[in-house]
């Protein structure tokens, strides 16, 4: 069976401050996709990263960064420098290969609150 | 271009009540999700249109959900005799084909209050 954990449910830092959020994983497939979604105050789900199964390389993208490790199941995201914008929920999801639907398997989410 | 659009983006209902809602995804996207989230939790799968047909419907709690998607593009999601655990934020998604690699986008997603 498939499952994602994100075990902090809030997190709260200070402006400029670096931040890491976890997320573990539980499938059987040997070929997925992993997913972060970012969702603000506005309600609308907006995409932020897809890494496969097969890449474990670690992606940055301006102040953002995440690093995947099959060998602990785990799909980290962590905010440089963080901004009061930053602040939101924040989802891992998982996609199985094998399933029909395709469809995403979401964590409980990461509330991120950054204090100006 | 456009993203995923859904209406109404709030619902108040009574108890008992029949209520529909819609979502209009991105054009040419023939894989379209619904999903529901609850107040502190993540979206949850409730079916997958790969065209005009149900792919897949396991995610639909009972026989009072019914979804739609006639001419595969714009689909309605169908709620009889509603209940206030129905109440949820009900977002649709779409995607290019469906295959699991590809990103879905999400609609603002409608808010439904079952009082």
């Amino acid at each position: 069976a498939q499952k994602v954990t994100q075990a902090q449910t809030e997190i709260s830092v200070v402006e400029k401050e670096d931040v890491t959020l976890d997320c573990v994983y539980e499938t059987r497939d040997t070929t997925y996709y992993l997913f972060w979604y970012k969702q603000p105050p506005s309600g609308e789900l907006v995409f932020l990263i897809r890494r496969n199964s097969f890449d474990e390389q670690n992606e940055i993208s301006g102040r953002y960064s995440w690093n995947f490790q099959k060998s602990t199941s785990s799909f980290n995201f962590t905010i440089t420098a963080s901004q009061v914008v930053d602040s939101a929920v924040y989802f891992c999801a998982l996609s199985e290969a094998g399933a029909g639907a395709n469809n995403l398997f979401f964590g409980t989410g990461t509330r991120l609150t950054v204090i100006p | 271009g456009a993203g995923v659009s859904q209406t109404p983006s709030n619902k108040v209902t009574e108890k008992g009540k029949y209520v529909e809602l819609r979502c209009d995804p991105i054009s040419g996207h023939t894989a379209l999700y619904w999903y529901r989230q609850s107040l502190g939790q993540g979206p949850e799968f409730l079916i997958y249109f790969q065209g005009t047909g149900a792919a897949d419907d396991s995610g639909l709690p009972n026989d009072r959900f019914f979804a739609v998607r006639p001419e595969g593009s714009v689909s309605t999601l169908k709620i009889q005799r509603t209940e206030r655990g129905d109440s949820a934020v009900y977002l649709c998604a779409s995607s290019s084909s469906g295959v699991a690699w590809e990103t879905q986008y999400f609609g603002p997603g409608t808010r439904l209050l079952v009082l």
